[in-house]
């Protein structure tokens, strides 16, 4: 079946980056896009930006662009996101999800909590 | 780019219906909206699209015949018939802005929290 698995836990310091990794399985990865959402603790969803796994052409939220970069391994079906410059109030769980052409999310990964604290 | 409202909370009684909804800005009423499911714990889950005329392709899987929805004017409806316990979760609502494949960005609202009474 369609499967996104993410890394593990991260706790990282203010300041620091964090790279979350995202391993698909069950399609051919270089058709579908795929999004990364985060969640802060208490909140609604927050769209971080899209990958293309055919081309690695992206799109990232205006308000992190600078501090995010995502990339693919088409060789190990593998997306990555990793934020620069962490702040407190990037504390958050980290989705990511396949990118249907229509333009929904599915699936989703089962998600990676960072914690940014001091 | 659109924004997406929700109310922050609803709630039903076991066995009831519940019809939660999404509204956006003024000027994308022809925009398609994403449900999601977000179990407590869990990652979220694709429900359907829905735009004016309705469901949008397929449900997603397992997703029970007790989901519908509807859509009308700036605003898009989720409806739950004979709730379940396992209904109660948060539902968000998501909406990609861009040209065909030609993806620009997402926007989700607030997302409902649903609590089963």
């Amino acid at each position: 079946q369609v499967q996104l698995v993410q890394s593990g836990a991260e706790v990282k310091k203010p300041g620091a980056s964090v790279k979350v990794s995202c391993k698909a399985s069950g399609y051919t990865f270089t058709s579908y896009g795929i999004s990364w959402v985060r969640q802060a603790p208490g909140q609604g969803l927050e769209w971080m930006g899209w990958i293309s796994a055919y081309n690695g052409n992206t799109n990232y939220a205006q308000k992190l662009q600078g501090r995010v970069t995502m990339t693919t391994d088409t060789s190990t079906s593998t997306a990555y996101m990793e934020l620069r410059s962490l702040r407190s109030d990037d504390t958050a769980v980290y989705y990511c999800a396949r990118v249907l052409l229509p333009g929904w999310f599915d699936p989703w990964g089962q998600g990676t909590l960072v914690t940014v604290s001091s | 780019q659109p924004v997406l409202t929700q109310p922050p909370s609803a709630s039903a009684s076991l066995g009831a219906s519940v019809t939660l909804t999404c509204t956006l800005s003024s000027g994308y009423s022809n925009y398609k909206v994403d449900w999601y499911q977000q179990r407590p714990g869990k990652g979220p889950r694709f429900v359907m699209r829905v735009g004016t005329g309705g469901i949008v392709g397929s449900k997603g899987d397992g997703i029970p015949d007790r989901f519908s929805v509807l859509g009308s004017g700036l605003n898009r409806y989720l409806t739950i018939k004979n709730i379940q316990e396992e209904d109660e979760s948060d539902y968000h609502c998501g909406a990609d802005h861009g040209s065909g494949s030609n993806f620009v960005l997402w926007v989700f609202g607030g997302g409902t929290k649903l609590t089963v009474l």
